[in-house]
């Protein structure tokens, strides 16, 4: 089925950890993106992805890593995972132009870190 | 820099009524587009609508509509004939017409329950 698969949806990490989440999109689209979701914050961005071989950082940055080398997968590196890095994290991936504007999600990951 | 405000933290309508969420926003583009997603607990996001700015007309779709004032930068969604269904987290959303980011900027979201 075409869409942003995200994997995995649930993980439970340790201070100090690291992990990669995964997300993969097979609709050709340019645009790559990181969210995090935190009760009455809404949706902040974390980096973000014009295409292959191009990122950038968004608001919330800090703590995380990305890389682009193909234009279907946008992993997020936790490289030392801290409690405040607990929230839902969602991918999601667009069109360059605006002519067919459209967003779609990845079913997010919930991150807890003890 | 672009914000995006969504004042009501919760809402409740009575099922077959209308309801009205709020949403302002700052920018001093005047090129952008502008969309309301809806979270059910599902937590996948779903587009409801969209709005781009140079269109006067508000949008709409089957229940759905805005109210889009440009000068005033709000952007409230009108739910009519409120169903169970469409009780969920509601996200007011910016993206920016002019540079090429894909680059959505997020409200608080405000959640509405649906009574029977």
């Amino acid at each position: 089925n075409a869409g942003v698969t995200q994997t995995p949806k649930f993980q439970v990490l340790k201070t100090g950890q690291s992990m990669t989440l995964q997300c993969a999109q097979d609709m050709n689209h340019e645009y790559m993106s990181w969210y995090r979701q935190d009760p009455g914050m809404g949706l902040r961005l974390i980096h973000y992805s014009v295409g292959a071989g191009i990122t950038d950082q968004g608001e919330v940055p800090n703590g995380y890593n990305v890389s682009r080398s193909t234009t279907e997968d946008f992993p997020l590196r936790l490289l030392s995972a801290a409690p405040s890095q607990t929230s839902v994290y969602f991918c999601a991936s667009s069109y360059s132009g605006t002519a067919r504007l459209g967003y779609t999600f990845g079913s997010g990951t919930r991150l807890t870190v003890v | 820099a672009q914000t995006v405000t969504q004042s009501q933290p919760e809402m409740s309508v009575q099922e077959a009524e209308t309801v009205t969420l709020s949403c302002t926003y700052d920018t001093s583009e005047s090129d952008y587009y502008l969309f309301w997603y809806k979270q059910p607990p599902s937590r996948q996001m779903i587009l409801v609508i969209r709005q781009e700015a140079y269109k006067q007309q508000n949008a709409t779709e089957n229940r759905f509509s805005v109210n889009f004032q440009k000068a005033a930068k709000s952007f409230s969604l009108k739910i009519s004939d409120s169903q169970l269904g469409d009780a969920a987290m509601y996200f007011c959303a910016y993206r920016t017409g002019s540079s090429n980011t894909g680059k959505l900027i997020f409200g608080q979201g405000t959640t509405l329950q649906v009574k029977p």
